[in-house]
This record gives C-alpha cells, structure tokens and sequence, in this order.
C-alpha cells in the first residue's frame, strides 16, 4: 500500500464515544486525503491536507476533525460516533508538485458504530 | 459539477473473454481520468490515467482504457479475462480543485 499506513484495522463504537484514526506515510509526500467508502456510494472526500499545517473540508466534513502537525501523520478524529459513521475509511497520500498523479492508498480502517 | 458515472453496478465474464467495464464523464475543461481497483479487505490501487495524447491509454496487469471525447466516456478494457481480476473497479476525475471524485464502482466477477 506504497508506504502509507492506517491503524487500528477494525474498530466497534458505542454511539457518542470517540476515537482517532491514524494515518502515517514515510514517502515526505505533502498531499494527504481522508475518504469513506460505504456501500454503492463510492469514495467520498472527508478532509485534505497539502502540507504540515495545512488542512481544508472535502465534501464531506461534518463530524470529523484532522490536523497535520507533520508531513507524516494526518490523524482524523471522530468526536461523537454516529450510526451514520460507519464505514470503511481510507487515507491517500500523493506525490507533490505532480498535480496530475495519481493517488496511493491505505488498507483502510472498519469502523462500526452501534 | 465534475462527475462520472459507472452505469452497471456488476459485470460478469467468463474467464479467457474480453472484458469492458464502463465510465462516462462530465466535467467542464480537459477531462483527467483515473481507473483504480479494489481487492477484497484492500485499499485502492491505481489501474491507469488519461491526462492528454493518445486515447488508448495503457495500464497495470493487461488492463487498458478508451477515452473517447465524443461519447464522454472512458471504458476500462482488457483482451482475456483472469478469475484474479474480480475485484472492484472505481472510475474517478479530477475537478477543478484537484480534487478526485469517484465513481460509485463496478463489481467484476470472472468465472472459471
């Protein structure tokens, strides 16, 4: 998965705990992206990040923080787990000044929230 | 809006036929196509890209894509079929934030 890493692999929450999913990449890429993918939906962007520092909303942001205090590390963070969070979460990492490359992709992390 | 559409949610083939699974497109400005795949409990793995030039485009394990400006559409091919490619197939585009936006995903399932 060209050096991008997500922990844990599966994870089960009661509704309104918290939990961070960590993502850890040892390529010095700048860009990194959280997606979800649930069933017949495909991808859809949570949160981006262009460099240390530096994060921006995706499509869909709501109920989900991040931070990016290293080039290597884009945790995302759920607050107050909802049914409507569960999902496969996937980061993406992206080689920099190469705005037409293509993405490299983490295992994923299965979240259910019950 | 930039968006693409993946009409069939599955496409079945026997293994040693000739495979298509299907994408089209809308966006506004020169179109950037990607195809990725998805293995069973694995993340996406980058297939092939269109970013200008010719249009067959030439990828990972065989596969390869027509982009065709007229129909807006960028079909994902293969000549023979493996029982190893079933997996999920994810067309995607890049808008005009350089952000990709992804297909809803196409079920390849390949029979002995």
């Amino acid at each position: 998965n060209a050096g991008v890493t997500q922990t844990p692999k599966f994870r089960i929450l009661k509704i309104g705990q918290s939990m961070t999913l960590q993502c850890t990449q040892d390529m010095n890429h700048n860009y990194m992206y959280w997606y979800r993918q649930d069933p017949g939906m495909g991808l859809k962007l949570i949160y981006y990040s262009v460099g240390a520092g530096i994060t921006d909303k995706g499509e869909v942001p709501n109920g989900y923080n991040v931070s990016r205090s290293t080039t290597e590390d884009f945790p995302l963070r759920l607050e107050l787990a909802a049914p409507s969070q569960t999902s496969v979460y996937f980061c993406a990492i992206r080689p920099p000044g190469q705005t037409l490359d293509e993405q490299f992709f983490g295992p994923g992390t299965r979240l259910t929230v019950l | 809006a930039q968006s693409v559409a993946q009409p069939e949610d599955q496409v079945n083939v026997a293994e040693g036929n000739p495979l298509t699974v299907k994408c089209t497109y809308s966006v506004s400005g020169n179109p950037y196509l990607f195809w990725y795949v998805q293995y069973p409990n694995r993340g996406l793995q980058f297939l092939l890209k269109y970013i200008t030039g010719d249009n067959l485009v030439k990828g990972s394990y065989g596969f390869e894509a027509e982009f065709n400006k007229s129909q807006t559409s960028f079909h994902l091919k293969k000549p023979s079929a493996l029982v190893s490619d079933s997996a999920l197939y994810f067309c995607a585009v890049r808008d005009y934030t350089d952000k990709l936006i992804f297909g809803t995903g196409t079920r390849l399932q390949v029979f002995p």
